[in-house]
């Protein structure tokens, strides 16, 4: 089974601290990388994405690196708040069509931002 | 803009009976839609891809005559649960997305306790 590998399962990070969390993949024919953030009972949002064409996208206080012949993204949250607090999840997928568009899902990352 | 509307947010049943639960794209048209399943603390687990117009795709080992899909406009996807039983107590989740292989969105979710 296609696999994304997530870590940590959770990070503890004090308020205007930078929490990194870590995917790494196996598939290479994924090229469509989101990141989502879920509160508890809600839907996950999407945060930000990227694709293999760039090595960095940036949104604001949320930043994906991402390096293709390591096959491996990474979210970066600068000056991380205490409204950052949910679970976060990495995705990929192959985005060309068939079955290729579903989502694999790495298993979270439950980030608690302490004040 | 992409916005996902789930209906009710949240359901308690007796067991043995039948739970529709629905799901709708507000502002686009939606050709795939995907409808996820999730444990407390744990990812979300794809259960069915459902393209407008056709026969859901479900993934191994999920009960295609248990979980029926409908997706029967470009807005508009059901996931009824027939004869649920407390196992199937869960947070179900959809989303859609306007073309396949792009950026998924998700709905807040639907929690369905049966008793």
């Amino acid at each position: 089974q296609q696999q994304v590998k997530q870590s940590p399962q959770s990070l503890i990070v004090q308020k205007g601290g930078i929490s990194i969390i870590n995917c790494a993949y196996e598939n290479t024919a994924f090229d469509y990388f989101p990141w989502y953030q879920q509160f508890p009972g809600k839907g996950p949002a999407l945060l930000i994405a990227i694709r293999p064409d760039v090595s960095e996208k940036k949104e604001g206080r949320f930043t994906i690196s991402f390096n293709k012949s390591a096959k491996q993204f990474s979210l970066h949250i600068m000056d991380s708040q205490p409204g950052d607090s949910a679970t976060y999840f990495c995705a990929a997928s192959g985005g060309s069509g068939g079955s290729n568009y579903k989502l694999t899902f790495g298993k979270g990352t439950l980030l608690t931002v302490n004040p | 803009g992409a916005v996902v509307s789930q209906h009710p947010s949240w359901v308690i049943c007796k067991s043995g009976t039948s739970v529709k639960i629905e799901c709708r794209s507000l502002d686009f048209q939606a050709t795939t839609m995907f409808w996820y399943r999730q444990f407390p603390k744990q990812s979300l687990m794809l259960m069915a891809t459902s393209n407008e117009g056709s026969k859901a795709t479900y993934e191994q080992g999920v009960e295609k005559d248990k979980f029926l899909i409908n997706h029967a406009s470009l807005t508009l996807s059901t996931l009824t649960v027939t004869s649920a039983h407390p196992e199937d107590s869960s947070f179900y989740i959809c989303s859609a997305s306007p073309r396949a292989g792009e950026t998924q969105y998700f709905g807040p979710g639907t929690r369905l306790l049966v008793l």
